[in-house]
């Protein structure tokens, strides 16, 4: 059964740099038909696709364009999230997602979640 | 973007009793291809989001078949034939059919 964890600092300042890492176990990581994503989730903006990308191909991040670096590592099968200049909205639940791409377009795995807060 | 809209956004539901969730989208969700990219997904109180329905009307793998997904363009309706005491959570559709992927505000089920 795949499994997804997410791992990261759960408090930060306004204007620094959150890093999150998603871990996979327990299935295909270096698979072309499949793609790993981040959404966040908060009271005030609900469900947001941060970015998705496959591990031979390049990111895509529609939300937060310029804040948002996607990054993965095939031999630890771990995918990353790097977001700057963080504020006191982007304090949400971080998610980390396997994606189906193509064949259904359907977020299928999901991690726990992991609580950001953004506080001075 | 697309913008998802769900009705009702509260459902009290009886246990036995069919229940019905209605979701829009601003644009057509119909792709050339023949399918409908609008996904559901259930949160369960203190869980993750998961996926029940694909492609507009395809079950996951592991979702009872009590949940049944309907609906083509930019009307679409997820039913539940006999509600249990397991689906309380909030329900969101999705949209995938255009970047970037977006949900709906949710339509919270509850006993």
């Amino acid at each position: 059964q795949l499994q997804l964890q997410e791992s990261g600092p759960g408090l930060l300042k306004p204007s620094e740099t959150l890093s999150l890492t998603c871990t996979v176990s327990g299935g295909s990581f270096n698979s072309g038909s499949v793609y790993w994503g981040w959404i966040r989730q908060s009271p005030e903006k609900g469900l947001e696709v941060l970015g998705i990308m496959s591990y031979n191909g390049r990111p895509y991040t529609p939300s937060l364009k310029s804040r948002v670096i996607l990054s993965l590592d095939t031999s630890k099968t771990q995918f990353s999230l790097n977001l700057s200049s963080v504020t006191a909205a982007d304090t949400a639940v971080y998610y980390c997602v396997r994606y189906t791409g193509s064949s259904s377009r359907a977020f299928d795995y999901w991690g726990q979640g992991t609580l950001v807060s953004v506080s001075s | 973007d697309i913008v998802m809209t769900q009705s009702p956004l509260s459902l009290p539901v009886t246990p036995g009793e069919p229940a019905s969730i209605s979701c829009r989208s601003s644009q057509s969700l119909l792709q050339s291809d023949g399918n409908n990219y609008l996904t559901w997904y259930l949160q369960k109180p203190g869980q993750s989001p998961q996926l029940l329905i694909y492609l507009g009307s395809n079950r996951a793998s592991g979702v009872p078949d009590r949940f049944s997904g309907s609906g083509s363009g930019t009307d679409f309706t997820l039913k539940i034939s006999r509600v249990e005491a397991e689906d309380v959570g909030v329900y969101y559709c999705m949209q995938a059919m255009s970047s970037p992927a977006t949900f709906g505000p949710g339509t919270k089920v509850d006993i």
